[in-house]
């Protein structure tokens, strides 16, 4: 079964260094999505990614993140100057286009832990 | 701005059936019941949509009620592997983003 995958599974950066996170979609969807889960909280929508524009963020997502598709197969997510704050699981989910009246289910990766320090 | 309601936890004797409620009461017509799962600190894991219909898959089954502002997942026979945090999420036709609740956290006991 294709699945998402994420590399690398585990970060450690300082305080005010850039970070990107990687993902591979799976191949034939078109949709893209970042998530985070703080250590014992919820997990929280960042932003969806599609035609290599964001559809929608998140207040979270603010000027320090950005996304990019660089090579029409990996998805990245890039923080540009982390803060202890962003120490979190960081989820890549990619899904197909819904068309307007269905809907497609999001499939996860199973994520890269940022430690900032 | 949850959607759903769900008890935060729930445990279930190994080999029988989990039964997971939640609640949707404000729920519109154009919009679909997920349910994923989320097991130690993994990605979460989609189970099962529907829209009004109950559905069936390998993982579990799912019923809604004929006013929709219920459901229940459920998984007919739990194992120990089943043990994870369910979240119940309900999300508008055509629409992209998924939102996260707090879900249940299931313990299937031996």
């Amino acid at each position: 079964e294709p699945e998402v995958t994420q590399t690398p599974s585990h970060q450690v950066t300082q305080m005010g260094q850039e970070v990107i996170l990687r993902c591979v979609p799976i191949s034939n969807h078109l949709y893209f999505y970042w998530y985070r889960q703080i250590l014992g909280q919820k997990v929280e929508f960042l932003v969806s990614f599609y035609n290599n524009e964001i559809s929608e963020k998140s207040e979270i997502f603010d000027d320090q993140f950005s996304v990019e598709r660089p090579d029409g197969s990996n998805f990245t997510l890039k923080i540009r100057s982390t803060k202890l704050e962003d120490s979190a699981m960081y989820f890549c989910a990619s899904s197909t286009t819904p068309g307007p009246l269905g809907n497609s289910p999001l499939h996860f990766g199973n994520g890269t832990r940022l430690t900032v320090t | 701005d949850a959607k759903t309601t769900q008890p935060p936890s729930m445990d279930c004797a190994e080999g029988r059936a989990a039964n997971l409620p939640c609640n949707h009461s404000t729920i519109s017509g154009n919009e679909y019941v997920y349910w994923y799962r989320q097991i130690h600190s993994q990605g979460p894991q989609y189970i099962i949509h529907g829209l009004k219909n109950n559905e069936t898959n390998e993982m579990a089954s799912l019923i809604i009620t004929e006013d929709r502002k219920s459901s229940t997942l459920i998984l007919p026979h739990a194992t120990l592997r089943d043990t994870a945090v369910y979240y119940c999420i309900v999300r508008v036709a055509g629409n992209n983003d998924m939102r996260f609740g707090a879900g249940t956290r299931l313990t299937v006991k031996p």
